[in-house]
């Protein structure tokens, strides 16, 4: 079954480094997402991007973020200063066609000390 | 008034328990709606689409309630296995976002 991977699994940084979170979608899906859950909290939605261009975004999607499809498979999420708060499982999605066909990936456990 | 709305939990039925969850969301306009199962510190799985005239997949059915925006869960004969959160989740618009509710958490018991 075709999957979505997302590297790191963990990535441990400090209060104010760039990281960049990494996602393969699965190949022929067209739209890809960003989510986010804090520990112990709700899956909360970040950005939507499709034809090269971010669709939809939240409130909590701000200057301090940005998307990029790089090349034909990887779609990367940059947090450019990290706080405190940003520690969180960042979840990668895809979908071919709307939202009844989402793929989650496994996640990546970031950890802002 | 929170999206989605969802009790937390712990609900502890017995093996072979009948159990049902419930959800309510605020925005009347919502086009399509879900229940996703998370298992701890796992990403969530697609469980089963939800439509108006209700769906049934194998032990699990689900109902939808436009009029009161009402969403409900039923599990049979529950096994171990079922243990996990159960996220109830809208698409609010016309795009392809989704709202997560908190998750209901089951625990079932041998």
């Amino acid at each position: 079954e075709p999957e979505v991977t997302q590297t790191p699994s963990h990535q441990v940084t400090q209060m104010g480094q760039e990281v960049i979170l990494r996602c393969v979608p699965i190949s022929n899906h067209l739209y890809f997402y960003w989510y986010r859950q804090i520990l112990g909290q709700k899956v909360e939605f970040l950005v939507s991007f499709y034809n090269n261009e971010i669709s939809e975004k939240s409130e909590i999607f701000d200057d301090q973020f940005s998307v990029e499809r790089p090349d034909g498979s990887n779609f990367t999420l940059k947090i450019r200063s990290t706080k405190l708060e940003d520690s969180a499982m960042y979840f990668c999605a895809s979908s071919y066609r709307d939202s009844h066909g989402y793929t989650f990936g496994s996640g990546t456990r970031l950890t802002v000390v | 008034r929170k999206e989605v709305e969802q009790d937390p939990g712990p609900f502890n039925v017995p093996e072979g328990a009948t159990v049902a969850f419930n959800c309510t969301y605020s925005n009347s306009a919502s086009q399509s709606f879900f229940w996703y199962r998370q298992d701890c510190r796992k990403e969530p799985k697609l469980l089963m689409s939800v439509y108006s005239s209700g769906n049934e997949d194998g032990r699990f059915t689900a109902q939808l309630n436009r009029a009161s925006q009402y969403i409900s869960l039923l599990i049979r004969d529950s096994k171990l296995s079922d243990s996990a959160t159960y996220l109830c989740v809208v698409n609010p618009n016309a795009g392809n976002m989704l709202t997560f509710g908190g998750g209901t958490r089951l625990m079932v018991k041998p």
